[in-house]
């Protein structure tokens, strides 16, 4: 069965400081790995993606790694802001008909200053 | 905003009321989505259209009735809807079903309580 696994599920930092968040696939065949970040009330809206081939991408202050062999992701926030409290949700796509994704549970995180 | 528009934002039903949720994409694509959203719960995917045609339903009970009357709007419609019915209904919008490289992209949510 398609997993994704977030952790944490949720954390507090300070603003200005870094964090890491986790995420953890069973999905195959695996075709690519999205971030979503999602705050309260609002859609999702995607930060990164990435295919097998690719390790790292980044978008501003906010940069996500892929390990297919470990199906191990990670997105990194450097230098947090109050506008980065949200949750946080890693998606995967399988290589197969109809654009299927697979969705992890979101770690909440919440800036304070 | 992403080009995803969902009315209403808010709606709160008695159990026995029908009402509909409508969604509306301008960015030219040809798959849509419901989405729902539980408290603590992972994105439950609920119905797919791609080219107005339903191309999945996820188990969804009958209560909730999707229509799609054309590529840019997607509709659902709820009767006799149950107190765990309460959630964030989404609806996303993509390029077309079949390739997964596709972006989603959706919209703010109807925040849905059902008392």
């Amino acid at each position: 069965k398609n997993q994704v696994e977030q952790s944490p599920q949720s954390l507090i930092i300070l603003e200005g400081k870094n964090c890491t968040l986790q995420c953890n696939y069973t999905v195959s065949p695996f075709s690519n790995l999205r971030w979503y970040k999602q705050d309260t009330g609002r859609g999702p809206v995607s930060l990164t993606i990435m295919t097998f081939s690719e390790n790292t991408k980044s978008n501003g202050r906010y940069t996500a790694t892929l390990d297919a062999d470990t199906k191990q992701s990670s997105l990194h926030i450097t230098a947090s802001q109050l506008s980065d409290s949200a949750s946080y949700i890693c998606v995967v796509s399988a290589r197969a008909a109809g654009n299927k994704l697979t969705f992890g549970g979101g770690t909440r995180v919440l800036v304070k200053p | 905003e992403t080009g995803v528009t969902q009315t209403p934002r808010h709606l709160v039903m008695g159990m026995t009321n029908k009402k509909s949720l409508k969604c509306e994409q301008h960015l030219g694509h040809n798959a849509m989505y419901w989405y729902k959203q539980s408290a603590k719960k992972p994105l439950e995917l609920m119905f797919v259209y791609n080219f107005k045609e339903q191309t999945e339903n996820n188990s969804v009970p009958s209560r909730f009735s999707p229509e799609c009357p054309n590529s840019s709007h997607l509709f659902l419609h709820l009767h006799t809807l149950q107190p765990e019915d309460s959630a964030l209904y989404l609806c996303a919008s993509s390029q077309s079903q079949g390739f997964t490289s596709d972006e989603q992209y959706f919209g703010p949510g109807t925040r849905l309580t059902v008392t």
